[in-house]
């Protein structure tokens, strides 16, 4: 158990819809990253938070948004939602933005 | 970061064998490597992370070094287990904080 947490373990929604996966990060951590990981694809590093600021941000759709709150969990927003989006999406989390990550289980959406 | 090679895609080895992949990344605005480990059904798991050129980092039978200068990373296992059977990803990480992830190298280690 990594300490960091995703919630659901599972969506399951409809084209066109939209939904919010959540994350809260270990005990202590300030940096957030979220990544995808589509079928047959690897890791996809989608969007970095640091202290509820914006840090970095990878190939992330303007459909996705993410952000972080004060009490630095985060969310991943995801709207209009295509068959293509479906993934298992994994929350991360470190002390600050270099240090080692530690992964959640993942939040697996299907999108139909 | 523009593009993250790993190899082999794949190493099939017996039990006790030793091991080692390569990472290349463009060298250029590099800030910090990361390796992690990636068991089937699991998330991943940092190994190391690497900074400086000329760095070597151990863990237990898992090491590896790092060439900033000329944008490539090793790591080794010595006398491979069944349960070091895993995908290895690499990860650099540049100056603006992107992290691009290879594709991973997938070990399966035979009893």
């Amino acid at each position: 158990d990594s300490g960091v947490t995703q919630t659901p373990k599972h969506l399951i929604t409809a084209t066109g819809q939209r939904v919010t996966l959540r994350c809260s990060p270990r005990s202590g951590d300030l940096s957030v990253y979220w990544y995808q990981q589509s079928l047959d694809q690897g890791l996809q590093f989608l969007i970095h938070y640091y202290n509820g600021e914006e840090r970095a941000k990878g190939n992330i759709l303007e459909r996705f948004s993410a952000q972080q709150f004060p009490d630095l969990h985060s969310e991943l927003n995801l709207s209009s939602l295509e068959l293509g989006d479906s993934a298992l999406y994994f929350c991360a989390s470190s002390v600050v933005g270099n240090n080692e990550q530690f992964f959640g289980p993942g939040t697996r959406l299907t999108v139909l | 970061i523009l593009n993250v090679e790993q190899s082999p895609q794949s190493l099939h080895v017996q039990e006790g064998d030793s091991t080692n992949f390569t990472c290349s990344f463009p060298s250029s605005n590099f800030y910090a490597l990361h390796w992690y480990r990636w068991e089937t059904a699991k998330s991943p798991e940092a190994l190391f992370v690497m900074t400086l050129n000329g760095d070597e980092k151990k863990k237990g039978r898992i090491s590896a070094t790092l060439n900033t200068k000329e944008g490539y990373s090793y790591l080794y296992i010595k006398g491979s287990q069944p349960e070091d059977s895993a995908t290895y990803l690499c990860a650099p990480l540049d100056r603006g904080f992107k992290t691009i992830f290879g594709a991973g190298t997938r070990l399966f280690v035979k009893a």
